[in-house]
């Protein structure tokens, strides 16, 4: 069965630093998500990416933060200067169409990312 | 705006025995409504949806959950509780309206289920 995946599965770094978390998403979805869930707290939506552009975002999605596809397959999300608050662990997410019944987005693993 | 309550933290339930997990909902337009199971250090993992039709839901692993519009609810629910379905359970909601392209999900707090042997 087809899966998002998420690369890395950890990620250390120091505040001020860019990091760059990777995902892989179902290869015939079309919608692309970026969640996050800090420790003990709700999964928060940041951003949602359709047909190279984003679709919506958050509050929490600031300048810091950015999302490309470099090429078919990839889709990254970026922060540019991270912060303490930024500790959290990152969901990807996809869904398959934009139509009613295609509405369910599939979750990756996660990439859990401690900034020091 | 979207929101989403689950008003358990913790539910414990004997292994055999029938489980609810509670969720109630609020949005704008007609609401589509997900559960997802998260398991230790894992991803979250689609258990099921409403969008339209049924009011009960059948999902994986023997889940099942109830559409109720007039109270606002999307309980989920199983006959018979297996140690297996401990997990952080998380109830999550989205406006079915068919303007904008808005399609994120809002999500409860999650409820911790434990299963007791």
């Amino acid at each position: 069965e087809p899966e998002v995946t998420q690369t890395p599965s950890h990620q250390v770094t120091q505040m001020g630093q860019e990091v760059i978390l990777r995902c892989v998403p179902i290869s015939n979805h079309l919608y692309f998500y970026w969640y996050r869930q800090i420790l003990g707290q709700k999964v928060e939506f940041l951003v949602s990416f359709y047909n190279n552009e984003i679709s919506e975002k958050s509050e929490i999605f600031d300048d810091q933060f950015s999302v490309e596809r470099p090429d078919g397959s990839n889709f990254t999300l970026k922060i540019r200067s991270t912060k303490l608050e930024d500790s959290a662990m990152y969901f990807c997410a996809s869904s398959e169409r934009a139509t009613r019944r295609a509405e369910t987005q599939y979750f990756g693993p996660g990439t859990r990312l401690l900034v020091l | 705006a979207q929101s989403v309550a689950q008003p358990e933290d913790q539910v414990n339930v004997a292994e055999g025995n029938p489980l609810t997990v509670k969720c109630t909902y609020s949005v704008s337009g007609n609401p589509y409504l997900f559960w997802y199971v998260q398991y230790p250090n894992r991803g979250l993992q689609f258990l099921l949806k409403y969008i339209t039709g049924d009011n009960l839901v059948k999902g994986s692993y023997g889940f099942e959950a109830e559409f109720n519009k007039s109270q606002t609810s999307f309980h989920l629910k199983k006959p018979s509780a297996l140690v297996s379905d401990s997990a952080l359970y998380f109830c999550a909601v989205r406006d079915g309206i068919s303007s904008g392209s808005a399609r994120q999900l809002t999500f409860g707090s999650g409820t911790q289920l434990t299963v007791l042997p």
